[in-house]
């Protein structure tokens, strides 16, 4: 059982907005603004696609936006595309015990 | 070009070990943390364990702690990851990435089967 909680599946249509959630406790996303977001495509590594609860790397989509509220953190996809379709992960700080813990993974799928 | 190759991955028996590697191109190794985040097949991914630029601080997750050990050479950009005492569900992709808080580089892995 992962430490942070996401949705198995999630799915939209081209152009479609949609939103995939990750729920923590107060022992990590909601006590640090280190949560991120990575993009594994099937086969491929991990890419980062946010980090800093909502800051983009070079490169990434505006497409894509974070968001945090208490306990759960939020990725967005706007104008879906065929290309987003992927697993999506987030990873959080969880303090000097446990330290980094990865959400259990959502699978997106473009109809 | 930011580039980390894994390497070392292969068939090992239960309660075998394998040591696994990574070497970094195209930036200033010593100067970040590195990770091991591994993927089991068909799941999700699971951090594994980090080191810090200098090796100064070491951090594992619990469910590791005792069997798995992380180390560096920065002298060959390199990065390591001893395994010993392997168990099936050791059998993964391992990933090296780096980067602390986020990692924002990762190589391709190699695949670790456990397996009689």
């Amino acid at each position: 059982q992962s430490a942070l909680t996401q949705p198995a599946s999630v799915s939209g249509s081209p152009g479609q907005s949609i939103t995939i959630s990750c729920t923590g406790t107060s022992s990590d996303v909601g006590s640090y603004n280190l949560v991120s977001w990575y993009q594994q495509h099937p086969g491929k590594a991990p890419k980062l696609m946010i980090y800093e609860v909502s800051k983009r790397p070079s490169g990434v989509s505006n497409r894509f936006s974070g968001s945090k509220s208490g306990n759960t953190a939020s990725l967005t996809i706007s104008g879906l595309q065929a290309e987003d379709e992927a697993d999506y992960y987030c990873w959080s700080y969880a303090g000097s015990s446990t330290y980094w813990v990865f959400g259990g993974g959502t699978k997106l799928t473009v109809l | 070009e930011v580039q980390l190759v894994e390497s070392g991955g292969g068939l090992v028996k239960p309660g075998g070990s394998l040591r696994l590697s990574c070497v970094a191109y195209g930036f200033t190794f010593s100067s970040y943390t590195m990770n091991w985040v591994r993927q089991a097949p068909g799941k999700g991914l699971e951090w594994v364990a980090s080191i810090s630029d200098k090796s100064s601080y070491i951090y594992y997750a619990d469910s590791l702690k005792g069997r798995f050990t992380i180390s560096r050479d920065n002298a060959k950009n390199s990065l390591y990851l001893q395994m010993n005492s392997l168990r099936a569900e050791d059998t993964a992709v391992y990933y090296c990435a780096r980067g602390l808080r986020w990692p924002d580089y990762w190589g391709q892995g190699t695949l670790v089967t456990v397996s009689s």
